[in-house]
């Protein structure tokens, strides 16, 4: 069975600090990868998605960035956190062209 | 881009209680998803929706597919105290210049039972 992975679970950062969130696909090839940000506001905004290996559509102009250097890894990035990055940040992935999104655990960011 | 107008935003109930919520859209989808969340952790799929019309229930969940594959609704029957979460509905555009590849996402109703 297929199961996606995302860590860290809980992240602390200060302002101007790096970021580095990774996420895992296992037990399927070829999977559509997405990074959400979900704010107190309890919305989910699209934030990056990746149809193969370093093909990668940013959905808002921000902060971060990511990457895909295998075919079920999935990386979110910042040079520079901002206070406005802090949130929850869920990773997804589906099956190519299905629509069925299946979510990672997610990872709590609190940028200071 | 495209917009999802789910309703209520919240609800408080009482345990034993049915729950109603829907998501109406400008434009037509063809798969309707139906999501929940337990605070601090990922959503997880409920109800997946493929064809105008359909009708599907998961235990005391039931879920539609409006006719116009603009709104799908969710009913909850008989509300117990683990329920209590935020249920998104999300919708997927049919093929089109890659738009198909990215769900729409309801802002989500918050429920709330009292025991």
């Amino acid at each position: 069975s297929q199961t996606i992975h995302q860590w860290p679970a809980t992240l602390v950062q200060p302002v101007g600090s790096p970021l580095s969130l990774e996420c895992t696909v296992e037990g399927t090839s070829n999977p559509n990868l997405y990074w959400y940000r979900q704010a107190a506001g309890r919305g989910l905004q699209l934030l990056f998605y990746s149809i193969g290996i370093d093909q990668i559509s940013s959905e808002v102009p921000q902060n971060l960035s990511a990457s895909r250097p295998q075919d079920r890894q999935f990386i979110l990035s910042s040079k520079k956190l901002l206070l406005s990055d802090s949130g929850f940040y869920l990773c997804a992935w589906s099956v190519l062209f299905a629509g069925e999104l299946f979510f990672g655990e997610g990872s709590r960011l609190t940028v200071l | 881009g495209q917009q999802l107008n789910q309703s209520p935003q919240s609800m408080f109930i009482q345990e034993g209680e049915d729950v109603s919520m829907n998501c109406t859209s400008s434009s037509i989808f063809n798969t309707w998803l139906w999501y929940k969340q337990d605070p601090g952790e990922g959503p997880v799929l409920l109800i997946a929706l493929y064809k105008a019309g359909e009708l599907t229930s998961n235990g005391r969940l039931t879920a539609q597919f409006g006719i116009t594959r603009k709104d799908s609704f969710l009913n909850i029957s008989a509300s117990i105290p683990s329920d209590v979460g935020i249920y998104f509905c999300a919708g997927q555009h049919p093929p089109s210049g890659g738009s198909n590849y990215k769900l729409t996402f309801g802002k989500g109703t918050l429920l709330t039972v009292n025991p």
